[in-house]
């Protein structure tokens, strides 16, 4: 089975902190994404990574970073938390682009508060 | 990506088998149908996906009409742990940015 984890379940920050997001994924996808869910928005994609090192911006960037230095591990960065910020952040892998039907799986999600 | 269209509730008893349906009418050749589905708090959790093809895996069965443009997601024997949002979505494979649009799903509900 698939294994995206994410570091993090529940986390309260203050305004202004800068928050760092972690997630593992186990099975050698080059696919990582991170998205934000909120009630009546439904998923946004922030970030995306095809690739070591590789990063491209999804539908929503702002005041986000990522990294990905190894394959298995993708990091989401809020350089300076604020209260807008305050959402569900979940972690997904794909095998490649090329791959059939190129499932997407999701880790359990981390529920970020700014105060 | 082509839009979809569910159902915004359902109820389905314990132990009898539950159908979603999901009208994806302006589909493309090319589109999948995914489903996934969504416990309260947690990430969602995929579940099937088809072409063409009816596809049957340890969770569920999917059954896409012979113009796709539409499909029924079956749990053959609901239980309690069942109860969640189920989405249903179509997208290309290998799409550059892979979105998913979520929309709001079905939230079904499974009674004692």
């Amino acid at each position: 089975d698939v294994k995206v984890t994410q570091s993090s379940r529940y986390l309260v920050k203050r305004t202004g902190e800068k928050v760092f997001l972690e997630c593992v994924q186990d099975m050698d996808h080059e696919n990582m994404f991170w998205y934000r869910q909120d009630p009546g928005l439904g998923l946004r994609l922030i970030y995306f990574s095809y690739d070591v090192k590789m990063k491209e911006k999804g539908d929503i960037p702002e005041g986000y970073s990522v990294s990905r230095e190894k394959k298995e591990r993708f990091s989401l960065i809020l350089e300076s938390a604020s209260t807008n910020q305050t959402s569900m952040y979940l972690c997904a892998s794909s095998l490649s682009r090329s791959s059939s039907g190129n499932t997407i799986y999701f880790g359990e999600g981390s529920w970020l508060t700014v105060v | 990506d082509a839009k979809t269209t569910q159902p915004t509730s359902m109820d389905c008893a314990e132990g009898r088998a539950a159908n979603l349906p999901c009208n994806h009418s302006t589909i493309s050749g090319n589109e999948y149908v995914y489903w996934y589905r969504q416990i309260h708090s947690q990430g969602p959790q995929y579940i099937i996906h088809g072409l063409k093809n009816n596809e049957t895996n340890e969770m569920a069965s999917l059954i896409i009409t012979e113009d796709r443009k539409s499909s029924t997601l079956i749990l053959p024997h609901a239980t309690l742990r069942d109860t969640a949002v189920y989405y249903c979505i179509v997208r290309v494979k290998g799409t550059g940015a892979n979105n998913l649009f979520f929309g709001t799903g079905t939230r079904l509900t499974v009674i004692p």
